[in-house]
């Protein structure tokens, strides 16, 4: 069974700090990897998607990689600002059969101050 | 184009009662999954329907149903509500033609059971 850990659990930085947040599945079995951000009381909001056969995804200020054999992925914020506050949550995805189901972890929650 | 639309955004209900939930997915997308999500659990898969038919399916008791119309609108049908039940439900979709790509959520129910 895939399990999926987020650490740190919470962050709060200064605003202008690079930072990186990491997830960790048990399962190198990992087909595809999803990075999220869920605003207080709000959906989810796809940020990235590290396909099957990617290692990387970036886009503006975020970059996010996927090392299966590790099972490990980084998402990298750089130059943070208050508007990155929010919750960040990975999902991956098994593969296979598994459509539309992604195993969450349980989320880094990120502060941003001015 | 209109985004994952969920309704109604609260409900409040009594144990014992039943209640539905529905969902209309991004212009286009055909397939609609459902997650609910508690403080305690995280973020946990109920099921994911495409083209009317359930492809996938959670470990859920067999209170929690679901169905699609052929416009693709999905519901989901939760009966004898449990305290328990209180969550944010949450779908969301994608062409899910392929594995490979992001899925995107609305912004919830939020089911409060008393």
């Amino acid at each position: 069974k895939q399990e999926v850990t987020q650490i740190p659990a919470a962050l709060s930085v200064p605003e202008g700090e690079n930072l990186v947040l990491n997830c960790s599945f048990t399962d190198s079995a990992i087909y595809n990897l999803q990075w999220f951000r869920q605003d207080p009381g709000k959906g989810l909001t796809s940020l990235l998607l590290i396909q099957s056969s990617q290692r990387e995804q970036t886009s503006g200020r975020l970059n996010a990689s996927l090392d299966k054999s590790s099972g490990r992925s980084t998402l990298y914020i750089a130059a943070s600002q208050p508007g990155d506050s929010a919750t960040y949550l990975c999902a991956g995805n098994a593969g296979g059969t598994s459509y539309g189901k992604l195993t969450f972890g349980q989320g880094t929650i990120l502060t941003v101050h001015p | 184009k209109a985004g994952v639309t969920q309704t109604p955004r609260y409900l409040i209900k009594t144990r014992g009662q039943q209640v539905t939930l529905s969902c209309s997915p991004i212009s286009g997308h055909r397939s609609v999954s459902w997650y609910q999500q508690t403080p305690g659990q995280g973020l946990q898969f109920l099921f994911e329907y495409f083209s009317e038919t359930q492809r996938n399916k959670g470990n859920f008791p067999g209170r929690f149903s679901g169905r699609q119309f052929s416009n693709s609108r999905s519901e989901m049908n939760v009966s004898t509500l449990e305290l328990g039940d209180s969550a944010l439900y949450l779908c969301a979709s994608s062409s899910q033609s392929f594995l490979n790509e992001k899925l995107f959520f609305g912004s919830g129910t939020q089911l409060s059971v008393l």
